[in-house]
């Protein structure tokens, strides 16, 4: 059965520190792997990635794709208490197969001031 | 930037009855996807539709039936209301890859 595993469930740092979320994933038809933030709303779009080894970066946010070993790490810099939130980890199928999302079941990140 | 619209955004119904939930996608998007996230967990797909058609089902009950209209906007139609159905019901939109997800309607079955 295809799934998606984030690691951890949950975290509790200090503003200013370096945080690192896995996802790790076993998926038949794989496209693409995306990684979102969600706020007690709805699930906020931040990186897609399709290929090996390129990372892709937005302010203190980046995030790896490896296609071999089948996971992704998500970096946040200098986490700030406006980082607190879910991360969730989805892994897209490929279009001919219907392009639906399977879900990680997230980690929780708590920034402290 | 145009975002995926959705409504209602909460919505309240006793067993049994009867819920319609709409989503409007993003402008060009062509393929709609509905999720449901219950209480601490994940989203889980629902059903998907690409050009009007059904492109993929997932664990939808048989209760419930969606379909994409011309205009590419959505309906989730969900009958006989059972308490478990209380969840968040996300719609995404595409165009490739990504999807953009609307801001949810928030059901709770009494």
């Amino acid at each position: 059965e295809d799934k998606v595993v984030q690691s951890p469930l949950s975290l509790v740092v200090h503003e200013g520190d370096t945080v690192t979320l896995n996802c790790s994933y076993e998926v038949t038809n794989f496209r693409s792997l995306l990684w979102y933030k969600q706020e007690k709303k709805a699930p906020t779009f931040l990186f897609m990635l399709t290929s090996s080894g390129i990372e892709k970066k937005s302010g203190r946010l980046s995030s790896i794709l490896d296609k071999k070993e089948l996971f992704s790490i998500l970096n946040i810099t200098a986490t700030q208490t406006g980082d607190s939130a879910i991360y969730l980890c989805a892994v897209g199928y490929l279009y001919n197969q219907g392009g639906k999302l399977i879900f990680g079941q997230g980690t929780e990140l708590s920034v402290k001031p | 930037a145009a975002g995926v619209i959705q409504s209602p955004r909460h919505l309240i119904k006793e067993k049994r009855e009867t819920a319609t939930l709409k989503c409007y996608p993003i402008p060009r998007h062509d393929t709609v996807y509905w999720y449901q996230q219950g209480p601490g967990q994940d989203p889980q797909f629902l059903i998907s539709f690409y050009e009007k058609m059904q492109s993929d089902k997932g664990s939808i009950p048989d209760r419930f039936s969606a379909q994409q209209f011309s205009d590419y906007h959505s309906e989730l139609n969900m009958s006989s209301l059972e308490l478990g159905d209380s969840a968040l019901y996300f719609c995404a939109s595409s165009s490739g890859y990504e999807q953009f997800f609307g801001p949810g309607t928030r059901l709770t079955v009494l």
